[in-house]
């Protein structure tokens, strides 16, 4: 079975101040990781993934990630936070070894107070 | 431009009034899925099309019915809708299901009273 946990409900953080979204995961063999980001009404847009190769994965809009197999974590950085960051951020997993379809968690509303 | 379309956006509708979901792509993708979206449950995926006229069950299929007669289209059927399936509902589509990062529409906001 997969499964892809995000502990924080919500995370508040000041403008300019670093920025982290919490991810944690569960696959039986090795894991392709996701991040998505939701803005108000609208779908959901891709951020970056993990596949394989080196652990720190840079995205868009400044966001980075660092995988890390032994924690199983996925967890969602970026160094300075703007306001526009302020929006609804999903972890995704799927495990390559299975049929299976990708497992969303359930989300992190992030606050980027100015 | 690359897009996910659906219509309706929004839709109230009763119980028991058939409805359909329509969901477009114009990237050519092999690959469509429908996700229904409630508060605390993050994205759970209703049903999937690997291909044409390829489509199985994912984790809450039950009350939705899914086709794939062309490769860009990928409605979503509600037959006889019911009150628990008010909900936000998204269309994704990607090139492949393996490691390729799904494109997902604006979403559609049903309510069914």
């Amino acid at each position: 079975a997969q499964s892809v946990a995000q502990p924080e409900d919500q995370v508040n953080v000041a403008e300019g101040n670093p920025l982290t979204v919490k991810c944690t995961y569960s696959v039986s063999g090795n894991p392709y990781l996701f991040w998505y980001v939701q803005y108000p009404n609208r779908g959901l847009q891709f951020l970056l993934k993990y596949i394989t190769g080196d652990n720190l994965v840079k995205g868009s809009y400044g966001f980075e990630a660092e995988f890390n197999k032994s924690q199983t974590s996925f967890h969602l950085k970026k160094p300075s936070a703007l306001v526009s960051d302020s929006a609804l951020y999903f972890c995704a997993v799927r495990d390559s070894g299975s049929a299976r379809q990708l497992t969303f968690g359930s989300g992190t509303q992030l606050t980027v107070l100015p | 431009e690359a897009q996910v379309t659906q219509n309706p956006r929004y839709l109230i509708t009763v119980t028991g009034k058939k409805l359909t979901v329509t969901c477009s792509q114009n990237m050519n993708h092999e690959y469509m899925s429908w996700y229904r979206q409630d508060p605390g449950l993050g994205l759970r995926q209703i049903y999937y099309s690997m291909n044409v006229e390829v489509t199985d069950k994912g984790d809450v299929p039950e009350g939705y019915k899914v086709s794939r007669k062309e490769k860009r289209n990928f409605p979503l059927i509600l037959e006889s809708p019911s009150p628990n399936q008010t909900s936000l509902y998204f269309c994704a589509s990607s090139m492949t299901v393996s490691n390729q990062p799904q494109h997902f529409g604006d979403g559609t906001r049903l309510s069914i009273l």
